[in-house]
């Protein structure tokens, strides 16, 4: 089992650019999460999915913000355009009885 | 006002020296509570979940306990592999079909030798 496969670990991108955050869930886990961790905020929950629909995306800070997940084994995470305030690490997790978590994409938006 | 709050916000002990991290929580009903270890560049780690008022779990050197506002989680004689932030979140019930974690902003404990 690799776990929880984010892509890319870093990014580093100009204000203005999209960027478009990778994430592979455990195979047979049916909920997919993403998360954002900063150093002011901690860890907060920015959209959700089971059965691959969206359920709650009421934690997307804006418009800017989209999630995508078009099938069992992979979703997206899109900014555009992006902002110096995005920068954060972004996590991924999916479940089926527990939690598991990616390793991140950590984005600097310069 | 922050549904999980952790303290301390930083802890730096000598090996061998046992402690607690706090976690307290406000939610209507809660489903579950959830403690991670997170390290440098990595994501969440599961420890334990506890599921009800006066529930413990153990390994190894942590023990998590559980009452209806509270969370502990117990360091016995820690080493300096134990350094790490670690976060509590809770799951709550909700007619929305909520499933997220709420998380805590962690302690950030440090073991030196």
């Amino acid at each position: 089992d690799a776990g929880v496969i984010q892509s890319p670990r870093h990014e580093v991108t100009e204000m203005g650019q999209e960027v478009t955050l990778r994430c592979k869930p455990i195979s047979g886990h049916n909920s997919l999460f993403w998360y954002r961790q900063t150093m002011m905020r901690g860890l907060e929950l920015l959209i959700y999915f089971n059965n691959n629909v969206p359920i709650d995306d009421s934690g997307m800070p804006e418009d800017r913000f989209s999630a995508k997940m078009p099938n069992a084994s992979f979703s997206t995470l899109k900014i555009q355009p992006s902002e110096p305030r995005d920068s954060a690490v972004y996590f991924c997790a999916s479940r089926s009885t527990g939690y598991t978590f990616g390793s991140g994409t950590r984005l600097t938006v310069v | 006002e922050d549904q999980v709050t952790q303290s301390p916000e930083a802890l730096r002990l000598q090996e061998g020296e046992s402690s607690s991290l706090n976690c307290s929580y406000t939610v209507s009903g809660l489903r579950g509570l959830f403690w991670y270890r997170q390290d440098p560049g990595k994501g969440p780690e599961f420890l334990f979940t506890l599921y009800s008022a006066g529930e413990e779990k153990e390994k190894e050197r942590l023990k998590a306990t559980l009452t209806k506002k509270e969370s502990f989680l117990h360091i016995t004689a820690p080493k300096p592999e134990d350094s790490a932030t670690y976060l509590c979140a809770v799951q709550e019930y909700s007619g929305g079909g909520a499933d997220g974690l709420t998380f805590g902003k962690g302690t950030h404990l440090i073991i030196q030798p």
